[in-house]
C-alpha cells in the first residue's frame, strides 16, 4: 500500500531536548510538507520541499530544521530554540507541483515536559 | 494574498440533519478548492475538490459547489451520521504560479445520536 507513514504517533521530550519527526513516504511524491496543528488554530505551515536537497521556510519556520536527502524522507526537527514545542505535527506530500493536492499522514503528538 | 475563511464551529447536529460549513475564499485567478477531513487523532484526508467555476464536488454524500460570482465553496450533506463528527478543512491553490495549499481554520462538527 503506498502512503505516508509518521513516526512515532506519540514523542515524549524534557524541556531543552531536540527532537527529530520522522515522515516517510512511497508515493513517489517530489514535494513534501510539515505542517503543525494547535486547537483552534487550523494547520500552520513549518517548512517545504519540492526537490531533494532543497527546502523553504513556511509561515512559522523558528525553531524548526528539516533536511531532504532522499526523495521519500523528509524529517523534522523541533530544537530548544522552539518556544512552545508541544502540538500536534503533520507531514504531508503532493505528485509535483506545490498547488497539486496533499495526501497526509497520521500525524505525531509531541508532548514536552 | 490567498486566504481561506471558515465559519466558526463547533457545529452540533442531530442524525439525519442537514449540513451546511460555509467556506469563501479569497483569491486572484481561478484557484481550485478542496474540502479536507480530519477525523479524531488522525491526518487529513481529501474529501471532494473543484477545479473550475460551477464544478460540484462530490463524495460520501457530500457536495460542494464552486462559485465564483461569490467566491465561496460551501460544504453540503443532505442527512449526516454520528461517523460525520469530525475537523473539515477548507483549501486552495492557484492554478498559476507555484504555492502550497492554502487551509482554512477548519469547523469541528459533532453529530448525536
Amino acid at each position: 500500500d503506498g502512503g505516508i507513514t509518521q513516526s512515532p504517533k506519540y514523542l515524549f521530550r524534557k524541556e531543552g531536548q531536540n527532537v527529530t519527526l520522522s515522515c516517510e513516504q512511497n508515493l513517489n511524491h517530489d514535494a513534501m510538507y510539515w505542517y503543525r496543528q494547535d486547537p483552534g488554530q487550523g494547520l500552520r505551515l513549518i517548512y517545504y520541499s519540492q526537490i531533494v536537497n532543497d527546502f523553504q521556510k513556511g509561515d512559522i519556520a523558528e525553531g524548526y530544521s528539516v533536511s531532504r536527502e532522499k526523495k521519500e524522507s523528509f524529517p523534522l526537527t523541533v530544537t530548544s530554540a522552539q518556544k512552545n514545542p508541544t502540538a500536534f505535527y503533520l507531514c504531508a506530500s503532493s505528485m509535483g507541483e506545490l498547488r497539486d493536492e496533499q495526501f497526509f499522514g497520521p500525524g505525531t503528538r509531541l508532548t514536552v515536559l | 494574498g490567498n486566504s481561506v475563511t471558515q465559519m466558526e464551529g463547533p457545529v452540533t447536529l442531530s442524525e439525519e440533519a442537514f449540513l451546511t460549513i460555509n467556506c469563501t475564499y479569497t483569491a486572484t485567478g481561478y484557484p481550485s478548492l478542496f474540502w479536507y477531513v480530519q477525523y479524531p487523532g488522525e491526518g487529513l484526508q481529501l474529501l471532494l475538490k473543484a477545479t473550475k467555476a460551477d464544478d460540484k464536488g462530490s463524495n460520501k454524500g457530500f457536495e460542494a459547489t464552486y462559485r465564483k460570482e461569490t467566491t465561496s465553496f460551501h460544504l453540503e450533506k443532505g442527512s449526516v451520521q454520528v461517523s460525520d463528527s469530525a475537523v473539515y478543512f477548507c483549501a486552495l491553490t492557484k492554478n498559476s504560479g507555484n504555492t502550497p495549499l492554502v487551509f482554512g481554520k477548519g469547523t469541528r462538527l459533532s453529530v448525536i445520536a
